[in-house]
């Protein structure tokens, strides 16, 4: 059974503290795994998709990186706007095409 | 710009009371999604459907149903809502475009069972 696991469950950082958001995953075949963003009360906004190893993604301050355990989500110099909860999901090749695995998500706060 | 709305951002329901959320999606996509989101848990697929009338039970289906009339609305409904299923429910749509499935997302339908 396909498995995410995201560490650390919360992380409190100051304005242009840079670091990194780890999703680890199980999977039999991996199909895509992707990162999305929720702030509170709202549904998931999509941010990557990532395919195979050793694939980057960017977006502003955010950086995408998959190897075949795990992926990073890295936050450069971040801003209070980058406070969110940011989640991991996989899709593997052998399961039900449409079933996603989320794993539990990152809350991340960032004060000015 | 993919829009996916959800009839209800709040509901409050007696236990017993048959409930209906629903979902519209407006770029014509061909995958439609229900999820419920509990702290700690994270997003857990209650079902899916690829086309008009078809649908797959995903990991949570039990004390669940669906519905697929039309391409663009997927509904969840609840036969006899219980206490347990107090939750956020989210709806997402997707296509395959060349074997990318995104997902894009509602706003999410806080239900709260009494």
């Amino acid at each position: 059974e396909d498995q995410v696991t995201q560490s650390p469950e919360a992380l409190r950082l100051q304005e242009g503290e840079s670091s990194s958001l780890n999703c680890s995953y199980t999977v039999s075949g991996l199909r895509g795994l992707f990162w999305y963003r929720q702030d509170p009360g709202k549904g998931p906004e999509f941010l990557f998709t990532l395919y195979s190893a050793g694939e980057e993604k960017e977006k502003e301050r955010l950086k995408a990186t998959l190897t075949k355990k795990e992926s990073f989500l890295h936050i450069t110099a971040p801003k209070p706007e980058d406070s969110a909860t940011y989640l991991c999901a996989v899709q593997g090749t052998t399961d039900s095409w449409g079933k996603f695995q989320f794993g539990a998500g990152t809350q991340v706060v960032v004060t000015p | 710009d993919v829009k996916v709305t959800q009839s209800s951002r709040y509901l409050v329901k007696r236990t017993g009371e048959k409930v209906f959320l629903e979902c519209v999606q407006d770029m014509d996509h061909e995958n439609m999604f229900w999820y419920r989101q509990d702290p700690g848990l994270g997003l857990r697929l209650i079902y899916f459907s690829y086309d008009v009338k078809m649908k797959e039970k995903g990991d949570i289906p039990e004390g669940y149903s669906v519905s697929r009339e039309k391409k663009e609305r997927f509904s969840l409904i609840l036969e006899s809502a219980s206490t347990n299923q107090t939750s956020m429910y989210l709806c997402a749509s997707s296509f395959p475009t060349g074997g990318e499935e995104t997902q894009y997302f509602g706003p999410g339908t806080r239900l709260l069972v009494l």
